[in-house]
């Protein structure tokens, strides 16, 4: 079936790195996405990588894939008090409605 | 560019009640989705739209909920009688097309009482 999984916290000094990782199921995924929704808000596209990549980088963001072990990473670089939120993971089924499934989403806390 | 609009922003009404939520995608953006998050989960889709047509319904409470997206571009969801665990976020998203990133809007948050 299909299932995404994350961690729910992850805590950081403000100027650290900051990684949080996402575990899929399906491994006809065409896309996976990252989503960073703030309090009272709706969810931001940050980046997103095609399944046939193992990494892409953004400015601060740089997402890892791993096709085999269907493990999906996020690293932000010197993390600021900004970035605190609460970030989603998303696979795309593809075919005919490309349907996302998304994680239960991990929050993340940057420490002053 | 003007992103996903929503309104209302929130809503609060009894059980029983009907409730209607509007979104007007991004321009020129023929596909549009319509997702259920309940408070500490990731968000489900409820309905996804093709220009005026329905894609995937599979999701959707159809005894209490309907959508409609008559000229193909604003869309509206409708809960008709609301029950208590109708209380969530109702997003709407738009993409250019099927296999495009999505947008999302703000959302509107629903109480049922």
């Amino acid at each position: 079936g299909e299932d995404v999984e994350q961690s729910l916290f992850l805590s950081v000094r403000e100027g650290d790195s900051s990684v949080i990782n996402c575990t899929y199921t399906d491994s006809s995924s065409t896309y996976l996405y990252w989503y960073k929704q703030e309090p009272g808000a709706g969810l931001q596209l940050l980046t997103y990588i095609f399944s046939n990549m193992d990494m892409k980088q953004d400015q601060r963001l740089t997402v890892l894939l791993n096709k085999k072990d269907k493990h999906l990473s996020l690293r932000i670089a010197d993390t600021q008090t900004g970035d605190s939120a609460i970030y989603f993971c998303a696979e795309s089924l593809g075919g005919a409605t490309n349907k996302l499934i998304f994680g239960t989403g991990t929050l993340l806390a940057v420490q002053p | 560019e003007a992103g996903v609009a929503q309104s209302p922003r929130y809503k609060i009404i009894e059980k029983r009640q009907s409730v209607a939520f509007w979104c007007n995608p991004i321009s020129g953006h023929a596909t549009l989705y319509w997702y259920q998050q309940i408070l500490g989960q990731g968000p489900k889709l409820l309905i996804q739209f093709q220009n005026n047509g329905v894609v995937d319904d599979s999701q959707l409470p159809k005894d209490r909920f309907s959508a409609e997206r008559l000229k193909g571009v604003d869309s509206t969801l409708k809960i008709q009688p609301a029950k208590l665990e109708d209380s969530a976020v109702y997003l709407c998203a738009s993409s250019f097309s099927v296999n495009q990133p999505q947008h999302f809007g703000d959302g509107t948050r629903l109480s049922i009482l």
